[in-house]
């Protein structure tokens, strides 16, 4: 089974917008990673971020993360035509030894 | 830079054939990954080797085998190919492993499978 879940499934905007994309988890972790693919293309890690962290920030990404929720956030500001791609969660930690378990997915498009 | 190479990148079988799909990383990774990926769905894991000389089986390995054959290659087996299988595979490195660790992922390109 999964254990992140992404919502939405589906985004669209317009360049120049902020993108926020929502991940849950199940079970403890020791880390969150969030990972880009582009059609037809293998998955490009972006950022981590560990458990004992709230929020992380590379360039035009913010991540946060709420244990107590169980939850995590993408967000990608000032979106361009070459952010279109699926995002990905994965977790690594808890009963996932060595490994990491990753979400659905959301399809993000970001219109010029 | 090659990074993780996955051969073939297409491969059409039909039900009963075997074949196998390649991995090689050149980054001097202890893991490595298959993972499956279909319409809709996030990736599952099929098979991993936390280090070389070991194997470990993931959400999905029925109708898999796999072989790390020495630290840069990992490759995995369709022994009976069937439908179901259809698929694209990734191939995947990590260079850090432990009981609450796993780093980044180095990910192939992918070998899109066809069984008829």
């Amino acid at each position: 089974s999964q254990q992140g879940e992404e919502d939405p499934q589906a985004l669209s905007i317009q360049e120049g917008e902020n993108a926020t994309m929502n991940c849950s988890y199940k079970t403890s972790i020791n880390n969150l990673q969030w990972y880009r693919q582009n059609s037809g293309r293998g998955l490009v890690h972006l950022i981590l971020i560990r458990s004992n962290e709230r929020e992380k920030h590379s360039g035009r990404l913010r991540v946060t993360l709420d244990t107590s929720k169980k939850s995590s956030s993408l967000l990608i500001t000032a979106s361009r035509a070459a952010d279109t791609a699926s995002y990905f969660c994965a977790t690594a930690g808890g009963t996932s030894y060595g490994k990491l378990t990753f979400g659905q997915g959301t399809i993000l498009t970001v219109h010029p | 830079n090659a990074g993780v190479t996955q051969t073939p990148k297409f491969q059409v079988l039909k039900t009963g054939q075997s074949m196998t799909l390649q991995c090689a990383q050149d980054m001097n990774h202890n893991s490595m990954y298959w993972y499956r990926q279909d319409p809709g769905m996030g990736l599952r894991l099929i098979y991993y080797s936390a280090s070389e000389g070991t194997t470990d089986k993931g959400e999905v390995p029925n109708g898999y085998n796999v072989s790390r054959l020495n630290k840069r290659e990992f490759s995995l087996r369709l022994e009976s190919a069937a439908p179901s299988q259809t698929s694209v595979y990734f191939c995947a490195s990590s260079a850090r492993t432990g009981w609450e660790s796993t780093g980044e992922l180095f990910f192939g390109e992918g070998s899109r499978l066809t069984v008829l």
